[in-house]
């Protein structure tokens, strides 16, 4: 069974680095294939895709986004991790990862999300 | 914002259907996936491809998809379906969007 599980403070500091990493079991981060992926949720708002890295080590980042937004992976730790650095309070927001599997083109195993809160 | 439009919140009798409908431009070269959101709870999958379930979804759940139009149907909804539903799509090469997300309250 694939799961996902994200860490990381729940509280950050303005103009501080957010950092959260997602260990992953029960799947190869090093396999072709898939994405391996952030996605956040403002309080009370819907779905945003952050960016990916693909097992190669490419990263790809949401367009819209600043270029703040730094996705990294430790595949002999099964992990991989989201950096956003310089938050304001608009960083406030459940982070989630996810795999994107590319043959469906969809993210079919999810982490329960964390909550991190962006105050002084 | 949101390149993929999805409808209002919506209400459905229990035992009735719904459907509900995502737009974008890229649905015209991409399947849109669907995720179901219940409050407190990360999002899972429920549909993928063109009308593919993963394991462990009802069949009540089904997809469609015409021009830049996606929907989404569920024939009997349930209580337990009563949720969040987002719509994704590949916007173009390494780049995914979301949907705005559409309530749907089973009454």
């Amino acid at each position: 069974q694939v799961q996902l599980q994200e860490s990381g403070p729940g509280l950050v500091k303005p103009s501080q680095t957010l950092s959260l990493t997602c260990t992953v079991s029960g799947a190869s981060i090093s396999s072709p294939g898939y994405y391996w992926s952030w996605i956040r949720q403002h309080p009370g708002k819907g779905l945003e895709w952050i960016g990916y890295m693909y097992y190669s080590g490419s990263a790809y980042y949401n367009p819209s986004l600043e270029s703040r937004f730094f996705i990294s992976v430790d595949t002999p730790r099964s992990q991989f991790s989201l950096k956003v650095t310089s938050v304001t309070a608009a960083d406030t927001a459940v982070y989630y990862c996810a795999r994107l599997r590319s043959g469906w083109y969809a993210f079919d195993y999810w982490g329960q999300g964390a909550l991190v809160s962006v105050s002084s | 914002s949101s390149e993929l439009t999805q409808d209002p919140p919506v209400s459905v009798a229990l035992g009735q259907t719904v459907r509900i409908t995502c737009q974008g431009d890229s649905l015209r070269y991409y399947f849109a996936s669907w995720y179901q959101q219940k409050p407190g709870q990360a999002p899972i999958l429920v549909i993928y491809g063109k009308t593919s379930r993963p394991s462990g979804i009802p069949d009540r759940f089904s997809a469609s998809s015409s021009g830049n139009t996606a929907s989404l149907t569920i024939t009997g909804a349930q209580a337990e379906d009563e949720a969040d539903y987002y719509c994704s799509c590949r916007e173009t090469t390494n780049h995914e969007v979301f949907g705005g997300g559409t309530r749907v309250t089973v009454l």
